[in-house]
């Protein structure tokens, strides 16, 4: 079946600092992407998503670029802001199952 | 994307009691998810539901404990029967708002605390 492995947390960097959360997954067929982030005391949005291979999705100086090869999803920033706290997922849908598959989640703290 | 809101946005329940939470999204959608959020934990779905059948529930979920109406293309609710502490989670539905984009949007959630 479907799963998503992703870098455990915490992550905890000073502001204007670079962000890398690992995300792999593995899924039969040719799934589609997603980081959701969840600020704190809110719901799930999406940050961005990719659905085929080599795409980059990319959203509020977020970026994660859809790797088949080595079956990643990595989330980067390149200078991260005390608003970007909050927790990040990884997740997959599709291939063989129409249900979105998520993982554990990584909690980020970024310090003034 | 869609609006997604939900009721209530938190309650203190006590054990055994029962609590409904509604789900409503500002247009028409096929496929509607309700998941579960436990402390510290990632999403578990529980069930889909889709208007005019029954709700299609995961492992370790049942109808009895988690009973699942959609009246509607707009409107769905979840109900939690006999709470216990176990249940105190926060419960999110989501909504495929796009067809054959496979993206999911979250409605805002509810905290539950059960004493």
């Amino acid at each position: 079946g479907n799963s998503v492995t992703q870098m455990e947390g915490p992550v905890t960097l000073s502001e204007e600092a670079f962000l890398t959360i690992n995300c792999t997954y593995t899924a039969t067929g040719y799934p589609s992407l997603f980081w959701y982030v969840q600020y704190p005391g809110e719901g799930l949005q999406l940050l961005l998503k990719a659905t085929k291979a080599d795409d980059k999705g990319s959203n509020k100086g977020f970026e994660a670029t859809y790797r088949k090869e080595t079956t990643s999803f990595h989330l980067e920033k390149g200078s991260v802001q005390v608003s970007d706290s909050a927790v990040y997922f990884c997740a997959l849908r599709g291939g063989s199952n129409y249900k979105l598959t998520f993982g554990k989640g990584t909690l980020l703290t970024v310090n003034p | 994307s869609a609006v997604i809101s939900q009721k209530p946005s938190r309650d203190i329940c006590q054990r055994g009691t029962s609590l409904t939470i509604q789900c409503q999204v500002d247009s028409q959608v096929t496929m509607m998810f309700w998941y579960r959020q436990q402390p510290g934990q990632s999403l578990t779905l529980i069930a889909t539901a889709n208007q005019g059948s029954e709700a299609t529930y995961e492992s370790g979920f049942v109808i009895d404990k988690f009973p699942i109406s959609r009246p509607n293309l707009t409107f769905s609710t979840l109900t939690v029967s006999n709470m216990s502490p176990e249940d105190s989670s926060i419960y999110l539905c989501s909504v495929d708002r796009e067809p054959n984009t496979e993206t999911q949007y979250f409605g805002p959630g509810t905290r539950l605390l059960v004493l």
